[in-house]
């Protein structure tokens, strides 16, 4: 079952601009997670927030999350077209923690 | 260099053959995952296993079957009782048994049924 719904679908800006990105799940969680997935590759982890957190930071990466709402936002600042690719958020669900449910993804696409 | 390797990267199937796909990591973790992801959507999980000689199945389970004798490797079978095994199959490593944190991923393996 996917927990989390991403939006957009799609998403294309230039070089230099702010992408953002946002998730929204069902269930209570205990952290949530922002991957990166490159055309044919394997996931890579981006950045963790967990439940009794509200903003994080991780160099050009802002994760929001409001739990009262279950969403949260994933901000890209001053993109570059190597940040092409496609970024899913995936929750660690309370009580089935040990495993993740992934979202459908936004595949985002930056152009010189 | 430490991480999880799968293989093979492409593999062809004929209708009716069962294929295992490999998974290996040398990063000492204790637990391991097998998900599916076709295209356009997001992963869903088929098996996966928190400590050797034990795993569970996912939301998509039917069809396949894993084992984990040893800790590092963690093979998917695709049994020809799955209808729709043509998909792009990803394996991934966490640190210890009941950690919520971070995956790591391998490369993937890209099945198609002929």
């Amino acid at each position: 079952s996917q927990q989390g719904e991403e939006d957009p679908q799609a998403l294309s800006i230039q070089e230099g601009e702010n992408a953002t990105m946002n998730c929204s799940y069902k269930t209570s969680i205990n952290n949530l997670q922002w991957y990166r997935q490159n055309s044919g590759r394997g996931l890579v982890h981006l950045i963790l927030i967990r439940s009794n957190e509200r903003e994080k930071h991780s160099g050009r990466l802002r994760v929001t999350l409001d739990t009262s709402k279950k969403s949260s936002s994933l901000l890209i600042t001053a993109s570059r077209a190597a940040d092409t690719a496609s970024y899913f958020c995936a929750t660690a669900n309370t009580g089935t923690a040990s495993k993740l449910t992934f979202g459908t993804g936004t595949r985002l696409q930056v152009t010189l | 260099d430490g991480g999880i390797t799968q293989s093979p990267k492409y593999l062809f199937r004929k209708e009716g053959q069962n294929v295992t796909l490999s998974c290996e990591q040398n990063l000492n973790h204790d637990a391991m995952y097998w998900y599916r992801q076709d295209p356009g959507q997001g992963l869903r999980l088929i098996y996966y296993s928190q400590i050797v000689n034990d795993f569970q199945k996912g939301d998509i389970a039917e069809g396949y079957s894993v084992s984990r004798e040893k800790k590092e490797s963690f093979p998917l079978t695709v049994t020809s009782a799955q209808k729709n095994p043509t998909a792009f199959y990803l394996c991934a490593s966490r640190g210890t048994s009941g950690d919520t944190g971070e995956l790591f991923f391998g490369e993937g393996s890209r099945l198609t049924v002929l």
